[in-house]
This record gives C-alpha cells, sequence and structure tokens, in this order.
C-alpha cells in the first residue's frame, strides 16, 4: 500500500526557511484525483492543516500561512515538498505529510510518520 | 472558517464499556446536493500519526474495528466505541472537510483507562 516519508533538516535558524520533502512509495503520486497535504502538530497539542497539492500543479493553502508557504511536487521523483519562510519558534512542531481523496473525499490517510522540526539558533 | 469543538477534553472509561466523543462545528457540513456530512475522525496514539477512523461521518475506514461508529449531522457528531479495549488509549480528533480553503480539526479529546 502507499508509504509516506517525511525527510528534512530537524533544526532550523528562526528567519530562515524550512524545507522538508515527502516521499511516496508503494504507488503513483499521479494516480487519480488525490492531493497531497502537510499538516502539522506542536508539541501536545492539535493539528494545523499546511496546505495541499495536486500533479496538476493546483494548490491549497491554510489562509493563515499563506504568505509564508509554497507547496511543490515533482513526480518524477514521486516526492512533493514544502518550503516555509521566516519561521519563528511558533513553527517548532512535527510535520506530517499526508494524502486527500480529492474530489472523492477530502480525509487524511495514509500519512507518513512525521518530522519534528524545531526553530532555533 | 469552520470552528470545530469536542467534548470531553479527557475520558476515563472502564474497560469494556462504551466511550463517547461528541464534536460540534461552527457551521453546517453537510452538502444538500449529496446529503453527505464532510467530517471525518481519527486516532493518535503517543508518538504516531493520526490514523483515518471514519470519514462521511459513519463510514469506517476498512481494518477498523466494528466497535467504532460515527453518527451525526449538520453541525453534531459523535463518535462512539462500543466496549473499551485498552488499545484504545489515544487522543481522538474530529475534521472538517466541507472547504478546500480550509480543513480544520477539533482538539482533540484523550481517552484513558478509568
Amino acid at each position: 500500500q502507499v508509504q509516506l516519508q517525511e525527510s528534512g533538516p530537524g533544526l532550523v535558524q528562526p528567519s530562515q526557511t524550512l524545507s522538508l520533502t515527502c516521499t511516496v512509495s508503494g504507488g503513483s503520486i499521479s494516480s487519480g484525483s488525490y492531493y497531497w497535504s502537510w499538516i502539522r502538530q506542536p508539541a501536545g497539542l492539535g493539528l494545523e492543516w499546511i496546505g495541499r497539492i495536486h500533479t496538476s500543479g493546483d494548490t491549497n493553502y491554510n489562509p493563515s500561512l499563506k504568505s509564508r508557504v509554497t507547496i511543490s511536487i515533482d513526480t518524477s521523483k514521486s516526492q512533493f515538498s514544502l518550503k516555509l519562510s521566516s519561521v519563528s519558534a511558533a513553527d517548532t512542531a512535527v510535520y506530517y505529510c499526508a494524502r486527500d481523496q480529492g474530489s472523492s473525499g477530502r480525509w487524511f490517510g495514509p500519512w507518513g510518520q512525521g518530522t519534528l522540526v524545531t526553530v532555533s539558533s | 472558517d469552520i470552528v470545530m469543538t469536542q467534548s470531553p477534553e479527557s475520558l476515563g472509561v472502564s474497560l469494556g464499556e462504551r466511550a463517547t466523543i461528541n464534536c460540534k462545528s461552527s457551521q453546517s457540513v453537510l452538502y444538500s446536493s449529496n446529503n453527505k456530512n464532510y467530517l471525518a475522525w481519527y486516532q493518535q496514539k503517543p508518538g504516531q500519526p493520526p490514523k483515518l477512523l471514519i470519514y462521511w461521518a459513519s463510514t469506517r475506514e476498512s481494518g477498523v474495528p466494528d466497535r467504532f461508529s460515527g453518527s451525526g449531522s449538520g453541525t453534531d457528531f459523535t463518535l462512539t466505541i462500543s466496549s473499551l479495549q485498552a488499545e484504545d488509549v489515544a487522543v481522538y480528533y474530529c475534521q472538517q472537510y466541507y472547504t478546500t480553503q480550509l480543513f480544520t480539526f477539533g482538539p482533540g479529546t484523550k481517552v484513558d483507562i478509568k
């Protein structure tokens, strides 16, 4: 079945850009109407959806983060990526990548295991 | 924005007893055109990503035990665990997917063994 795995630096300096990649295996990143999302979770807190992308290039972003977020996709590598600029300590969180069903239903599954990103100097 | 709230914040239930978690949305997530509620439930155990349990408010994901059930419509929803097992200790989240502009989650309900 489809599996997702996040990768990227675990430590980012304040005001810099956080960059993460999600690698999709066990299935095609281009199949169906699937969208590919980033979701984050600060320690001990709830889930915040960051944004998503389709292989067509269509994107949706959380309005509260939109000015700082870029999500891109590379179908040749079966990867999609997150860039979050001008980070602060408030961006410290576990970052998950996940798939949603697109037009068939926008619930999330499967999810990657998550990667902790700490913003600190 | 559609704001999701959940109650209670935490819940202690004896093994084999029923657990009931409530989720409320600030506006209806029922699409009248297809009569579907755009709501999902997830289970998250410590150190793990969330796991999808239920979508369309009441459809169990493949492989999810039938002791988990979802109900409700419009703005008020319930996740029920009919007979709590030790492996059900987790935090449970609801999520609305009514609008593609902003998917939002509830704050979570922690379920423990009493």
